[in-house]
């Protein structure tokens, strides 16, 4: 069954500094997958996806991941960090017969100043 | 642009209470979902529907649930007799096509079962 692993629940980087959210998927074919972002008490919004093509994926908001087959992950990079970016940030793959969305547990990114 | 909305945002319940959840999608997408959060938890996926019944339900959606797509425009989730496991929020999602479009999720509507 596809399944989505996100390591570290809670990441705290500078203002300024890079942001690196990990996930990983685990399926045998490469999976369509994406990052969602949820603010407090809002809905989730698309920052990026991958489905064919092009492995380094940019997003809004200066965001990017890379998709790497040989290492079944999808991780989420900024190079510099911004108050605004604290937030929750869910990957997902899609899986099953009708592409429902699995979502890894989700990363809680804070921002010091 | 357009926008997947639903009401309302935050409902109030007694539990055993019936709940119905509504849903507008965007207007020319074909595929609607229903996801659930439960506090500190993961999203997680209910029901697929498409052309007016069940594509696909979790183990989550039991006899208690059921979804319904009245007109050309609402999309509805129905909780028969609520339980307190069952407070979250409810979110729910369209697409056009299903293979490499994505998902449109709704603002989410808070449940909370007294």
């Amino acid at each position: 069954a596809q399944s989505v692993t996100q390591l570290g629940s809670h990441v705290s980087v500078s203002e300024g500094a890079l942001v690196l959210l990990r996930c990983n998927y685990s399926s045998s074919v490469p999976p369509y997958l994406f990052w969602y972002v949820q603010y407090p008490n809002q809905g989730l919004q698309l920052l990026l996806k991958y489905t064919t093509g092009a492995t380094l994926v940019k997003g809004i908001n200066g965001f990017e991941a890379e998709f790497k087959k040989s290492e079944t992950s999808f991780h989420l990079t900024k190079p510099s960090a911004h108050m605004s970016d604290a937030a929750e940030y869910f990957c997902a793959a899609y899986g099953g017969a009708t592409n429902k969305l699995i979502f890894g547990t989700g990363t809680l990114l804070a921002v010091q100043p | 642009e357009p926008e997947v909305t639903q009401t309302p945002s935050h409902q109030v319940t007694q539990m055993g209470q019936e709940v119905i959840l509504r849903c507008v999608p965007i207007s020319n997408h074909l595929y609607f979902y229903w996801y659930r959060q439960i506090l500190g938890q993961k999203v997680e996926f209910l029901v697929s529907f498409y052309n007016n019944e069940i594509s696909e339900k979790s183990e989550i959606f039991d006899d208690q649930f059921s979804v319904e797509r009245p007109d050309g425009s609402n999309f509805t989730l129905k909780i028969r007799s609520t339980k307190l496991e069952d407070s979250a929020m409810y979110f729910c999602a369209s697409v056009w096509g299903r293979d490499t479009d994505t998902q449109y999720f709704g603002p989410g509507t808070r449940l909370t079962v007294l």
